[in-house]
């Protein structure tokens, strides 16, 4: 079945830690978004691609970075991970931006010990 | 600006009951709708939208909503809920002149379906 796949599920690094998170479709979509959630609050978008041209929202910290090599996959690079960035990543990706639903993976559990 | 809103934090029902989880949401223009379910530690999944046409919109697992123009509205409906609805409920709305075909999520609605 196409679908969003988040690798790993749950990942755990310490303070300080650079950590890659990693999602990849079998959709062949063009646009895919990265989303932290905290806590059953409403996901937060961080950034996402249309194709190659890449946005990144005004509030996202310069810690996070992200890549897309290829239409299939995303990686999410948190530089210096600190206390406040454990959450929930969700890796979601969409056929345009126009009248399509997005479709999420299962998503990472990032602890930050 | 895009906002939307869900008045409930948490919805409690009976298990056999009618559903509803209400939306509310203010956009420039004829606004794209969509609502969203979110089992514990899992993604989002997409249960159904609005884009144009009838306001009696139907999805996935049973599911429904009005979208209704005046009042602002795109309330999540199901006639009978099942304790396997209980869940995270989140309603979006996308503008539909952004390009990027970004979301703006309400805080999300908590469903506890009792037997």
């Amino acid at each position: 079945d196409a679908m969003v796949i988040q690798n790993p599920r749950y990942q755990v690094t310490q303070f300080g830690k650079p950590v890659t998170l990693s999602c990849s479709q079998t959709l062949n979509h063009n646009v895919m978004y990265w989303y932290q959630q905290k806590s059953s609050q409403a996901p937060k978008l961080l950034f996402h691609y249309y194709d190659k041209d890449f946005n990144n929202e005004a509030d996202t910290p310069d810690n996070f970075q992200s890549r897309r090599p290829n239409t299939s996959f995303c990686f999410l690079d948190i530089r210096s991970p600190g206390l406040g960035d454990a959450a929930m990543y969700l890796c979601a990706t969409s056929r345009d931006g126009g009248t399509y639903e997005q479709y999420f993976g299962p998503g990472t559990r990032l602890t930050v010990t | 600006a895009q906002s939307v809103a869900q008045p409930e934090d948490q919805v409690n029902v009976a298990e056999g009951n009618p559903l509803t989880v209400k939306c509310t949401y203010s956009v420039s223009g004829n606004p794209y709708l969509f609502w969203y379910v979110q089992y514990p530690n899992r993604g989002l999944q997409f249960l159904l939208k609005y884009i144009t046409g009838d306001n009696l919109v139907k999805g996935s697992y049973g599911f429904e909503a009005e979208f209704n123009k005046s009042q602002t509205s795109f309330h999540l409906k199901k006639p009978s809920a099942l304790v396997s609805d209980s869940a995270l409920y989140f309603c979006a709305v996308r503008d539909p002149t952004d390009s990027w075909g970004k979301l703006q999520f309400g805080a999300g609605t908590q469903v506890v379906v009792t037997p």
